[in-house]
């Protein structure tokens, strides 16, 4: 099993620009889970779809930030415009649909917005 | 979701047991209690979890008190490779759907030689 895979590892990029993580499950799992992690707020959740529907997206700081997962194999988290403080390390997780099911960390994604 | 309460951070000698605590005195019935770990640069990594009964895996062992308020996870024989943050989670089971983990600030444990 490959894992959840995280692309690109780091992303450098000026402000304003526009940003595109992107995620791939593991196979079979139903959920997948947008985190973010920061020196001052720690890793905390954005968003999280089941079965590619969002169900909690109260985490996605503002506007700027938008997930999707068009199928079960792929999501995206975009950020459009850019800012220095999204400056983050972004994982992303991925579980089965069961009740106490574990999560599964990808290696991330380290955003610098300059 | 109950919060949970960690030392921020602990040391132990390697080759010897590290028991991390955990105060979660606000959980509810249907809670459990997970521990994942982080190793520096890396994502979050699954150790272990359990409800009321103390559980044992290949990674450690879970000490769950009788009153559920405060657990404690064991490294039975820590090596340099277990220095990690720790996170003591505490996560309701939804009927049906993966619900999410809401991290706090975790235990840093640091294996010495």
């Amino acid at each position: 099993d490959a894992g959840v895979i995280q692309s690109p590892r780091h992303e450098v990029t000026e402000m304003g620009q526009e940003v595109t993580l992107r995620c791939k499950p593991i196979s079979g799992h139903n959920s997948l889970f947008w985190y973010r992690q920061t020196m001052m707020r720690g890793l905390e959740l954005l968003i999280y779809f089941n079965n590619n529907v969002p169900i909690d997206d109260s985490g996605m700081p503002e506007d700027r930030f938008s997930a999707k997962m068009p199928n079960a194999s792929f999501s995206t988290l975009k950020i459009q415009p850019s800012e220095p403080r999204d400056s983050a390390v972004y994982f992303c997780a991925s579980s089965r649909d069961k009740i106490t099911d574990t999560q599964y960390f990808g290696p991330g994604t380290r955003l610098t917005v300059l | 979701d109950a919060k949970t309460t960690q030392p921020p951070s602990m040391d132990c000698a390697e080759g010897r047991a590290a028991n991390l605590p955990c105060n979660h005195s606000t959980i509810s019935g249907n809670e459990y209690v997970y521990w994942y770990r982080q190793i520096h640069s890396q994502g979050p990594q699954y150790i272990i979890h359990g409800l009321k009964n103390n559980e044992t895996n290949e990674m450690a062992s879970l000490i769950i008190t009788e009153d559920r308020k405060s657990s404690t996870l064991i490294l039975p024989h820590a090596t340099l490779r277990d220095t990690a943050v720790y996170y003591c989670i505490v996560r309701a089971s939804n009927t049906g759907t993966a619900s999410k983990l809401t991290f706090g600030t975790g235990t840093r444990l640091q294996v010495t030689l």
